[in-house]
Order: C-alpha cells, then sequence, then structure tokens
C-alpha cells in the first residue's frame, strides 16, 4: 500500500521567502508527526498532531514556524521569512493511534535549502 | 521521556554479530523500548520494540535486563547493507505531549567488508 509522501523532495529557495512543505500521511493514520534533520545530525521533533489538534506547539523552533492539519489527512509546515539556518531534511511520520505498538512510518522527507 | 545516552559511533566487519547499548537509567513503568534504523538519504523505519527480556523478530533482537535501564540491540551476521544509523526511543505506547517522542543522537555503524 501507499506509504507517507512529502513534497516537494528537494526545495531550494532564497533567504526571507516563506516555504510550505507537504505530507500526505498514510490512510486510517490519526498521529502525525514532523521532524528536522539537519546533515549529519539526529532527528529534532517539531510538532506531533492527533487527529486535526496539535496538542503542543512549544517543539516549533520559532514563531516563522506553523503547522496545519485537516480533515485528519494532509498536514502542511510553512516557514516564514526563511533562514540559512532552517536548511535541513524536514520529516514526516504518521502511526496509527492506538496501535500495539505505535510504530511511526516515515515519509521520504523534504530537503530544503535556503540561500 | 527518560532521556537516552548511545554511544555515536561503531565499526564492524561483514558476518560479525553487532550488540549497539542503550542506557536509560529513568525509565518509566509505562515506558517501552523502541529501536529506528535510518539509511542515508531516508526515514527512519521501525525495527524493533520491547519491555523486558528478549524480543526477536526476523531483523533483530532486544535484550532487556530485568532492571530495564539499558537495552542492546542485537544485530546477527551484519552485511554492508546494515550501515546506518541506529536510534534508541524510550517511551509510552501513546503519545500525549511533545516529550514523548524525542529520539537521541543515534548510533552510526558502518559495516566494513
Amino acid at each position: 500500500g501507499a506509504g507517507v509522501s512529502q513534497s516537494p523532495s528537494n526545495k531550494v529557495t532564497e533567504k526571507g521567502k516563506d516555504v510550505e512543505l507537504r505530507c500526505d500521511p498514510i490512510s486510517g493514520h490519526t498521529a502525525l508527526y514532523w521532524y528536522r534533520q539537519r546533515l549529519g545530525q539526529g532527528l529534532e521533533f517539531l510538532i506531533y498532531f492527533q487527529g486535526n489538534s496539535a496538542p503542543d506547539k512549544s517543539g516549533l523552533p520559532s514563531d516563522r514556524f506553523s503547522a496545519e492539519r485537516t480533515g485528519e489527512s494532509v498536514s502542511t509546515l510553512t516557514i516564514q521569512r526563511t533562514q540559512q539556518e532552517d536548511s535541513a531534511v524536514y520529516l514526516c511520520a504518521s502511526s496509527l493511534a492506538g496501535q500495539k505498538n505505535n510504530e511511526q512510518f516515515f515519509g521520504p522527507g523534504t530537503r530544503l535549502t535556503v540561500l | 521521556l527518560a532521556k537516552t545516552t548511545q554511544p555515536i559511533s561503531m565499526d564492524s566487519y561483514e558476518g560479525q554479530e553487532v550488540n549497539i547499548t542503550c542506557s536509560h537509567n529513568n525509565i518509566a513503568t509505562n515506558d517501552y523500548i523502541t529501536w529506528y534504523q535510518q539509511f542515508p538519504s531516508q526515514g527512519p523505519r521501525f525495527i524493533i520494540q520491547g519491555y523486558k527480556t528478549k524480543v526477536t523478530n526476523e531483523v533483530a533482537s532486544l535484550f532487556i535486563p530485568a532492571d530495564r535501564k539499558s537495552s542492546t540491540l542485537s544485530l546477527p551476521r551484519v552485511s554492508l547493507s546494515d550501515t546506518a544509523v541506529y536510534y534508541c526511543l524510550v517511551g509510552t505506547r501513546r503519545v500525549y505531549n511533545n516529550n514523548d517522542m524525542r529520539f537521541g543522537a543515534g548510533t552510526r555503524l558502518t559495516v566494513k567488508p
């Protein structure tokens, strides 16, 4: 079956521009997660959705970052006024809430480069 | 969420057994231990999860001592394709807030011919 998909796969933008990253989770997965991974680094948790709600937004790096989810499906991560330090791979994952092991299924990521 | 500590990197040779240990001294009663594998340019993927004693699947084994303050991921007879970063994650099965879903820095395993 279809896994988690993300678009675009690569995004190059100029400093100060806004970008929108999209995540399509596995159908039926009520939980959705966004992570950031800088080159050679581990995973940095950003935000988690249960359904369309994000109970805790404190993981977002700054107020330039926002995320939303609609229809318990697609999620978008928006970065306003991008900075060079925003350059990273942004990973999305989904899981079936209540699943025995809460296994997260990851997408291929969006590689963001801010010039 | 229990803090985890893993070696930054490990080297091995093809055909050897590799054991990666994760320390989680403040693991809570309801916490499970989960390992993920990440290949270059890919998202992580679930390998194995356990609560106590030993768990084995077609990919790996997970050994958890009685005090559960550490766990060891065991990869039998590794091949070059096992070169990846391995993450240990400790937490409850249900995510309630941000603290329930934090990955550590991971262990970079390099398998040599």
